[in-house]
C-alpha cells in the first residue's frame, strides 16, 4: 500500500510567522507536487518537483524533494491570512502506461490576522 | 488555454436516482482522473482513466463507474445514489508526471 504521509495535519499560526509542512513515504515518485485548496474549489497545483533534491522558490513558498524522492517539504516565510487553506501533497508513480498520483493527508492551515 | 471543465457545478438528486458528471480536460492532457471529496477531508480516488481504459480505480463500489471518449473528455456515473455519496466531485487532468489540473468540481447533493 502506497501512502504519502503529511504532517502536521493542522496549523494555526500568527501572520508573519514562518511554517513548515512535511510529506514522507517509502515509495520513490517520479515527481511530486503541491497544491492548495479553499473551501468549494478544486486543488490548484503549486508546484512540481521531478529531480531529487530539487528546490523551488514561489514568492514566500519553498519546495524541496528529497534526495531519494520519497519525501519532500513546504516552507512558507512572513504567512499571511492570504495563505490559509488546505495545503495537499502528491506523489507520482508510473502505472498502465500513464502516472497515478497518490495524495498526502492534508494540512489544514489558518493563518491569524 | 482552458483547463479542466466540469458540468454541472451544482446537483441536487433524491436518493435511489442515477447521476452523470461531466469533464472536458485541459487542452494537450490525456488522463483523466476523478476524485470524491467529502467536506474537511482530502479528495478519495475513484478512478483513471487513459486511452478510453479504467487503468487505476479506487475503494469505490460498482455502483461508481466512468467513460472516457476520444477527445479525453470523461464521464463519471453514480447509480442508486445514498445520502453518502453528497460530496464534491473533482476531476483532474494530467499528462505524464507534470501534475494535475483540477476542475472547479460538482457539488452533488443527495436528499
Amino acid at each position: 500500500t502506497q501512502l504519502l504521509e503529511q504532517s502536521p495535519q493542522f496549523l494555526s499560526i500568527q501572520e508573519g510567522e514562518n511554517l513548515t509542512v512535511y510529506c514522507n513515504s517509502s515509495s520513490v515518485f517520479s515527481s511530486l507536487q503541491w497544491y492548495r485548496q479553499e473551501p468549494g474549489e478544486g486543488p490548484v497545483l503549486l508546484v512540481t518537483v521531478v529531480t531529487g533534491g530539487e528546490v523551488k522558490k514561489l514568492k514566500r513558498l519553498t519546495f524541496q524533494f528529497g534526495d531519494a524522492r520519497k519525501d519532500s517539504s513546504l516552507h512558507i516565510t512572513a504567512a499571511q491570512p492570504g495563505d490559509t487553506g488546505l495545503y495537499l501533497c502528491a506523489g507520482a508513480l508510473p502505472t498502465s502506461g500513464t502516472y497515478k498520483y497518490i495524495f498526502g493527508t492534508g494540512t489544514r492551515l489558518k493563518v491569524l490576522a | 488555454d482552458a483547463g479542466v471543465t466540469q458540468s454541472p457545478t451544482h446537483l441536487i438528486k433524491t436518493r435511489g436516482q442515477q447521476v452523470t458528471l461531466r469533464c472536458s480536460p485541459k487542452s494537450g492532457h490525456d488522463t483523466v482522473s476523478w476524485y470524491q471529496q467529502a467536506l474537511g477531508q482530502g479528495p478519495q480516488f475513484i478512478f483513471q482513466y487513459y486511452e478510453e481504459e479504467e487503468r487505476q480505480r479506487g475503494n469505490f463500489p460498482d455502483r461508481f463507474s466512468g467513460h472516457q471518449f476520444p477527445n479525453y473528455s470523461s464521464e463519471l456515473n453514480v447509480n442508486a445514489l445514498l445520502l453518502g455519496d453528497s460530496a464534491l466531485y473533482l476531476c483532474a487532468s494530467s499528462l505524464a508526471v507534470l501534475g494535475y489540473t483540477f476542475g472547479s468540481g460538482t457539488r452533488l447533493t443527495v436528499v
